[in-house]
């Protein structure tokens, strides 16, 4: 089983700074990665698959990078909106299946 | 617009059986390519992905829980269900249904991406005596 190591686990920053999350993959996903972004009390919400592409409706600020085993997701001007919790997930092709990282949570300074 | 939506029992005792049922609209199992599954996350932890089943009755589980879990689509009621055999305290959470992301190329030809695009609001499970 592929495991996804997120780091920092927590990322303390300012309104308007940039942001970088890690997600690292035990193994190859060549761009098999999403990201998702998580509030308190709701559902997550698709930001980022196939490493790059931005999901519907998501603001430029949100951006995906890399393949292979590293992966990162950078949000250009935080927002007061944007402070959340993130999860990486990957598809394992055999067995078919998919896990997420332990999140990284992305709270204000 | 596509929206999913958890039913299920609240409170499970230890041992019993769990099921949950997905109602979703907006899409159909009759497109090639379509997956519905199950998400977990039990209380300030991670998600973890449980079950899928895709448009031709394919279905995948995770290795760890595939001895416990069976999850099953009714195509004309547009469901899909789960069921979680002799649970555990340690099944307390909140259970996500979700839709696998699909996109139209220009040729009219669906492409299966391997991510989550729409979840249901959740259904909390708490397993206790």
């Amino acid at each position: 089983e592929i495991v996804l190591t997120q780091s920092p686990a927590t990322l303390s920053l300012s309104p308007g700074e940039r942001a970088t999350l890690s997600c690292r993959a035990s193994q190859s996903v060549s761009t098999y990665l999403a990201w998702y972004q998580q509030k308190p009390g709701q559902a997550p919400r698709l930001l980022i698959y196939d490493a790059s592409n931005r999901a519907t409706g998501i603001p430029a600020r949100f951006s995906g990078s890399g393949s292979g085993t590293d992966f990162t997701l950078t949000i250009s001007s935080l927002e007061p909106d944007d402070f959340a919790v993130y999860y990486c997930q990957q598809r394992n092709n055999w067995p078919l299946m998919y896990t997420f990282g332990q999140g990284t949570k992305l709270e204000i300074k | 617009q596509i929206t999913l939506k958890e039913s299920g029992p609240t409170l499970v005792k230890p041992t019993q059986t769990l099921t949950l049922t997905c109602t979703f609209s907006g899409f159909s199992f009759s497109t090639i390519g379509v997956g519905v599954g199950w998400i977990r996350q039990p209380p300030g932890k991670a998600l973890e992905w449980l079950a899928l089943i895709h448009w031709d009755d394919d279905k995948r589980y995770r290795p760890s829980l595939k001895n416990r879990l069976t999850i099953t689509k009714d195509t004309s009621k547009k469901q899909v269900v789960l069921t979680m055999t002799n649970v555990d305290p340690v099944d307390t959470a909140t259970y996500y249904c979700v839709h696998r992301k699909m996109k139209l190329d220009s040729r009219g030809y669906y492409s299966v991406h391997h991510a989550f695009d729409f979840w249901g609001q959740g259904a909390m499970v708490a397993v206790s005596s």
